[in-house]
């Protein structure tokens, strides 16, 4: 079955500290791979996606994943965050097919503090 | 452009009731999905509508069903409420599928006492 897992379940960091999240996933073919973000209080909205090409994908707010095929990996990075990051964040995966869901995994909980 | 709303934003039941949430997606999307977000659960898959049809359908027990209607809003009903079934509930939408960006609600909070 297909599966999504984030390992980091709660990081705290300070600001301007450098944030990688960890996102593996299973998945028999050819996939596509997000990162949402819930701030609090909000609703969850996309952060960047892959579909093809450049496995280094950069998204808004300074954030940036790169997708290791080899190691069915899909991590978060940003150099340096803000009090402003505070927020859940969730990789998903599906498959090429218009059948196919989006599965999500467990979230990270991110805390910067000032 | 309204994005995806969800009513009500909060509700509370009792064990063994039955529960009616609303999505509205956002205008000219025609896929609806939804997904149960419970405590350290993740974002859990329910129902996927497509043009009224549904297209999918996530590891839960039929006590869990909806429908979409022909301006693509969409149901979910829970019948026979358990305790652990309180959790968000948030719906999402995309033009088509899930091969683009899903834009989701607010989500309804359910708790069950």
């Amino acid at each position: 079955a297909q599966s999504v897992s984030q390992h980091n379940h709660h990081v705290i960091l300070s600001e301007a500290a450098s944030l990688e999240l960890g996102c593996n996933y299973s998945y028999g073919g050819t996939v596509n791979l997000f990162w949402y973000v819930q701030y609090p209080g909000q609703h969850l909205q996309l952060l960047l996606k892959y579909f093809s090409g450049d496995p280094l994908v950069k998204g808004i707010k300074g954030f940036e994943a790169e997708f290791i095929k080899s190691k069915f990996s899909f991590n978060l990075r940003k150099p340096s965050v803000q009090w402003s990051d505070t927020a859940e964040y969730f990789c998903a995966v599906n498959g090429p097919y218009n059948t196919d869901k989006l599965i999500f995994g467990t979230g990270t909980r991110l805390q910067v503090f000032p | 452009e309204a994005g995806v709303t969800q009513s009500p934003t909060h509700l509370i039941k009792t064990r063994g009731q039955q529960v009616t949430l609303r999505c509205s997606p956002i205008s000219g999307h025609t896929s609806v999905y939804w997904y149960q977000q419970a405590l350290g659960l993740g974002l859990q898959f329910l129902l996927w509508y497509d043009e009224g049809e549904e297209r999918n359908r996530g590891n839960f027990p039929p006590r869990f069903s909806g429908r979409q209607f022909p301006n693509y809003s969409s149901e979910l009903n829970v019948n026979a409420l358990e305790l652990e079934d309180s959790a968000l509930y948030l719906c999402a939408s995309t033009p088509g599928t899930m091969n683009t960006e899903a834009f989701f609600g607010q989500g309804t909070r359910l708790t069950v006492v």
